[in-house]
């Protein structure tokens, strides 16, 4: 079964809206979690590494006041797009591994659609 | 910095034997991952290797050699189910606690009749 949850799967909204999506791990707390985005037919690029109480780490080129997380518990992340517009139309995917388990592969969630009109 | 490479695209046929490489230069070395994407859907874990070596796992075998920084999955007995996009995924630290995943390009793979 699924280690790792991600709600919602789909999102479809005007532009200007801001639009959260949760992971949770399910199986396991999770101190650190990882934000994703693919656009069709590319490869996953890492947004930015979520930290359980404290800032997450963003990669290079990425707005961190465009896309707001927040991770305040062992099993919680949130990612927020906020004031999304046409071109943040994508696939948002998060991802955890269990702490405990270091040479397990990262759990995936099932990823949320996003679509911007 | 972080570059990982991969075939964009690759057929084969039913049956055969396909070998998807990757190449990588990336710093804090700390593993190679294998994903199976379907069109859609969230990536799948196939294999994992740190050391040098193959690892087997049923049809899938992964090879690593880390002083040529070059991986490669090899699928067996091809089945249709198995046309989707391969990732190949450096673990790698980023100079404090974390290791983050960092993905290449992944190949496309079509099977064909």
């Amino acid at each position: 079964g699924a280690v790792v949850s991600q709600h919602p799967s789909w999102v479809i909204c005007k532009s200007g809206t801001s639009v959260k999506i949760e992971c949770r791990s399910l199986d396991f707390q999770a101190t650190t979690m990882f934000w994703y985005r693919q656009f069709p037919k590319q490869s996953l690029m890492l947004m930015a590494t979520s930290n359980e109480g404290s800032k997450a780490t963003y990669e290079q080129g990425v707005e961190k006041d465009k896309f707001l997380i927040n991770h305040a518990s062992l099993t919680l992340s949130t990612l927020t797009v906020t004031s999304a517009h046409p071109e943040d139309s994508s696939f948002y995917i998060c991802s955890a591994r269990d702490p405990e388990n270091s040479n397990q592969p990262q759990h995936f969630g099932d990823g949320t659609r996003l679509s911007i009109l | 910095g972080q570059n990982i490479d991969q075939p964009t695209e690759m057929t084969a046929t039913e049956g055969a034997i396909v070998q998807i490489n990757c190449t990588y230069q990336t710093s804090g070395f700390n593993g190679l991952f294998w994903y199976q994407q379907h069109a859609g859907e969230a990536p799948t874990f196939l294999s994992y290797n740190v050391l040098d070596g193959l690892e087997e796992k049923g049809r899938f075998s992964s090879f690593l050699s880390r002083s040529k920084g070059y991986s490669y999955l090899l699928l067996k007995e091809l089945q249709m189910k198995d046309s989707a996009s391969y990732l190949c995924a450096v673990r790698a630290k980023d100079g404090g606690a974390t290791n983050k995943l960092i993905f290449g390009t992944g190949t496309l793979l079509a099977v064909q009749p």
